[in-house]
């Protein structure tokens, strides 16, 4: 498994409940970014890690989402009081500096 | 803040090639062109980039003209398999490299 690795594949949660979505990105990856994905839409850029660092957050739709780094390697972000409209594909990716980025297969959220 | 206009589909023969075109009139002189896909229900996967020279790898040729302000992206021999979305991106090689992804041209290969 040399890819990036996302976990769960697919979750359906509660409107209102929280949610934690998992990414191991390729070992000694320093970058590491978060994208959403409507249904039907295009990629709609998140969160960027350089390292453990965040430096540009300017994607977070809202204080209801957050991501952290550690040990620079997984990432987790997390969704609180989840909404209908949350509902999408996240996806994750790594790279090296100035290098293409390698995307996960996403998770899948549901929310009802 | 995608920088690229590409068409929003097109239909290829399989076994011919195809040539996805790409406009960037407004790149910078550090940014690179890259191309990624998405076939369905998959994460984007990086097909190739260039900055001036054109390239080719195992996947495609990338074709970039002198000006830099478009650029093709071709598969030699299309197949079934290559029905994907694929994205045209401006990236600069420094700074923050997060890739800007606009709606992407639906290519269908066409048995």
């Amino acid at each position: 498994g040399a890819g990036v690795s996302q976990s769960p594949s697919n979750k359906v949660t509660e409107k209102g409940k929280d949610v934690e979505l998992r990414c191991d990105p390729i070992s000694g990856h320093t970058a590491l970014y978060w994208y959403r994905q409507r249904l039907g839409q295009g990629l709609e850029f998140l969160i960027y890690f350089q390292g453990n660092s965040a430096p540009d957050k300017s994607g977070l739709p809202s204080d209801r989402f957050s991501a952290e780094r550690t040990g620079e390697s997984v990432s987790t972000l997390t969704i609180q009081r989840t909404q209908q409209e949350d509902s999408a594909v996240y996806l994750c990716a790594s790279s090296l500096a100035g290098s293409p980025l390698h995307f996960g297969n996403g998770t899948r959220l549901t929310v009802t | 803040d995608a920088k690229t206009t590409q068409p929003t589909s097109m239909d290829c023969a399989e076994g011919r090639a195809a040539n996805l075109p790409c406009n960037h009139s407004t790149i910078s002189g550090n940014e690179y062109v890259y191309w990624y896909r998405q076939i369905h229900s998959q994460g984007p996967q990086y097909i190739i980039h260039g900055l001036k020279n054109n390239e080719t790898n195992e996947m495609a040729s990338l074709i970039i003209t002198e000006d830099r302000k478009s650029s093709t992206l071709i598969l030699p021999h299309a197949t079934l398999r290559d029905t994907a979305v694929y994205y045209c991106i401006v990236r600069p090689y420094y700074g923050n490299n997060r890739l800007a992804f606009g709606k992407g041209n639906q290519v269908v290969v066409i048995p």
